[in-house]
This record gives structure tokens, C-alpha cells and sequence, in this order.
């Protein structure tokens, strides 16, 4: 099973590029690794995923590892609206798991 | 477009009451999925559905009932409420008839089991 290991909590100053770290280190070669966050007690949103190859969309970047046993979501601008915890998730295709975990707080500081 | 409508968005229960928690969605996505979230905790999947007619028990199932007739509602029917099924519940669904892909979550239900 690939669970995914992320820190507690972070800070990041506005205007700075917040980088929220994943561990995933059984992650298997057709699995994909998926970012949400959760503002609040707002239902979860979509950030972005990749497979191996990094990714950017309007939200974010995501770095993965060559070995793909990590990866990196990159807020390259926090805004105060980013504050809210954000959760890697890696789904377990073949026994249709598809667990947040904890997740890392990021808070955001002016 | 409305996305994941869920309904009501609070609840109070007493102990042994029973109730159905809707989910609709207006996206004609195959799998839906519900889930629970406790103060300062994660998603704990529920259960989900891969396309009408097809429900399937996730990590937490014990004490709820899921249904799938059309692939628009999923709703979860909690049998005879506890106080530990006091949460925030969460209805997701998403394109394809497996987990995974881009979920789209509701607004959530706040339920209180007093």
C-alpha cells in the first residue's frame, strides 16, 4: 500500500513560495499522486497530481523524484487565502482505497 | 452547473434515531463516495460506488448504508445513530468507475448525535 508521510505543519511568509513536502516511498509505478487542500471545513479541493513527470497548473507545481518516492507541492506565491491543510494523496487502484491521512497545515503569515 | 449537492448541511440526532444523508451530482460521474472527518482528523472513506447498482464498503462502514439506483444520488442512511458518528461527512464523486482521478467533494453535512 502506498501510504504517504506529510509534516504536521508549516509557515510560510505571503508573497513567499510555500513547498510542502510528501513521502511515498512505496508508491508502485502506475500509481498516481494527488494533491487537495481543505480550506477551513470547506469540502476538499482538487490541486493537482502527476504520475512521474513534474506538473503546473494556475494553482501550483508538483515536483516528484526521479525514483518517485516523494514529491514537492509548490505554491510559488502564498496569498493569505492559502492557509488551509493540504493532503498528498497517492489512490489504491487495486482495492479502491482512497485515504486522506492528516494532511499539513499550512498557515500562511502576513 | 451545481457540482455535489449535499443536504441538509446540519443535523442534531438523538441517540438511536435513524436518518439519510443526500448526495446528488449533476456531472454523470460513475464513482461516488462518502466520507467522515473528526475534529483535527482526515477522510476516513465510508463507502463508495463505482456506477449504479454498485456500492462497496471502504475503511470506516460500520453503522451506515449506502444505495446507488441512478448515477446522479448516492445517499447514506445512518441506521441507528451513536455518538461516536458524530462528524462532518463529506460526498465526493469523480469521472471513471474506480478511485482516483480529480474528486469533486460537496459542501459537507455536520451531524451531531447527542
Amino acid at each position: 500500500d502506498a501510504k504517504t508521510t506529510q509534516p504536521p505543519s508549516m509557515d510560510c511568509a505571503e508573497g513567499r513560495a510555500a513547498n510542502l513536502p510528501c513521502n511515498h516511498s512505496t508508491i508502485s509505478g502506475n500509481e498516481y499522486v494527488y494533491w487537495y487542500r481543505q480550506i477551513h471545513s470547506q469540502g476538499p479541493q482538487y490541486i493537482i497530481h502527476g504520475l512521474k513527470n513534474n506538473e503546473t497548473n494556475e494553482m501550483a507545481s508538483l515536483i516528484i523524484t526521479e525514483d518517485r518516492k516523494s514529491s514537492t507541492l509548490i505554491l510559488p506565491h502564498a496569498t493569505l487565502r492559502d492557509t488551509a491543510v493540504y493532503y498528498c494523496i497517492v489512490p489504491q487502484y487495486n482495492n479502491n482505497d482512497m485515504r486522506f491521512g492528516a494532511g499539513t497545515r499550512l498557515t500562511v503569515k502576513p | 452547473n451545481a457540482g455535489v449537492t449535499q443536504t441538509p448541511k446540519f443535523q442534531v440526532l438523538k441517540t438511536g434515531q435513524s436518518m439519510t444523508l443526500q448526495c446528488a451530482q449533476d456531472m454523470n460521474h460513475e464513482y461516488m463516495s462518502w466520507y467522515r472527518q473528526d475534529p483535527g482528523m482526515g477522510l476516513r472513506l465510508i463507502h463508495y460506488s463505482v456506477g449504479a447498482g454498485i456500492t462497496d464498503q471502504g475503511e470506516v462502514p460500520n453503522g451506515y448504508n449506502v444505495s446507488r439506483s441512478t448515477t446522479e444520488d448516492f445517499p447514506l442512511r445512518l441506521l441507528s445513530a451513536a455518538p461516536s458518528q458524530t462528524s462532518v461527512y463529506f460526498c465526493a464523486s469523480s469521472y471513471g468507475n474506480r478511485p482516483g482521478g480529480i474528486q469533486y467533494f460537496g459542501a459537507g453535512t455536520r451531524l451531531s448525535v447527542l
